[in-house]
């Protein structure tokens, strides 16, 4: 059975840094392409980053430059690396598989991020 | 940038149909596939729809999805609304490496 486990998120003030962790079962993190994607309270779902199997990288244009995504396959976790953190960047944030045809098959059940002073 | 347009809300009554529609900028939607989630509050989004047109296991019939390159749209119909089909419904697709989801659709059956 496939499972994601978001954790790490909390309430952080503005400019400083979290790291958010997705524990994997089910699958092997290295095999696969993985994304966070994220939700503002109340507002929509918003795509952040991607880790692809080959270990290349991409983010969205509000978090580029601030945000590190990267994965240890000896422990199946996939990480979100946020500094200079943002008002703007509270959200709810999860983890997701990107499947083939760029589908999201299978999500985690999000961590609060609070930024705020 | 790509940026796809859904209605922010539509509603209707139980055992009737109800359709969102989901519209893609510079006419690219049929260059990717578009896939569909629904989002109960409180919980991560589920697949109701993937490339285009294909329902996951244990997803009714009654969800289907369609793709209009002239309208540069894809659409999710539910037919026989139930008030379980209540939620959030968000297209995505993709655009040069990047996943791009629409604004979301409020779902709500009277």
């Amino acid at each position: 059975e496939v499972q994601l486990v978001e954790s790490g998120g909390g309430l952080i003030q503005p400019g400083g840094s979290l790291r958010l962790s997705c524990a994997i079962s089910g699958f092997s993190v290295s095999s696969k392409y993985m994304s966070w994607v994220r939700q503002a309270p109340g507002k929509g779902l918003e795509w952040v980053s991607i880790i692809y199997s080959d270990d290349s990288t991409s983010y969205a244009d509000s978090v580029k430059g601030r945000f590190t995504i990267s994965r240890d396959n000896s422990k199946n976790t996939l990480y979100l690396q946020m500094s200079s953190l943002r008002a703007e960047d509270t959200a709810v944030y999860y983890c997701a598989r990107d499947g083939i045809r760029y589908h999201f098959d299978y999500w985690g059940q999000g961590t609060l991020v609070t930024v705020s002073s | 940038n790509f940026m796809l347009t859904q209605p922010h809300s539509v509603s209707g009554s139980p055992g009737k149909t109800v359709t969102i529609s989901c519209t893609g900028s510079s006419g690219r939607i049929a260059s990717n596939y578009v896939h569909w989630y629904q989002q109960r509050p409180g919980s991560a989004p589920t697949t109701v729809i993937y490339e285009d047109n294909q329902r996951p296991s244990g997803v009714p019939d009654r969800f289907s999805g369609s793709i209009d390159s002239s309208s540069n749209s894809a659409s999710l119909t539910i037919s026989g609304l139930q008030t379980e089909d209540e939620a959030d419904y968000y297209c995505q697709s993709y655009d040069d490496s990047k996943r791009v989801f629409g604004g979301g659709t409020r779902l709500t059956v009277l």
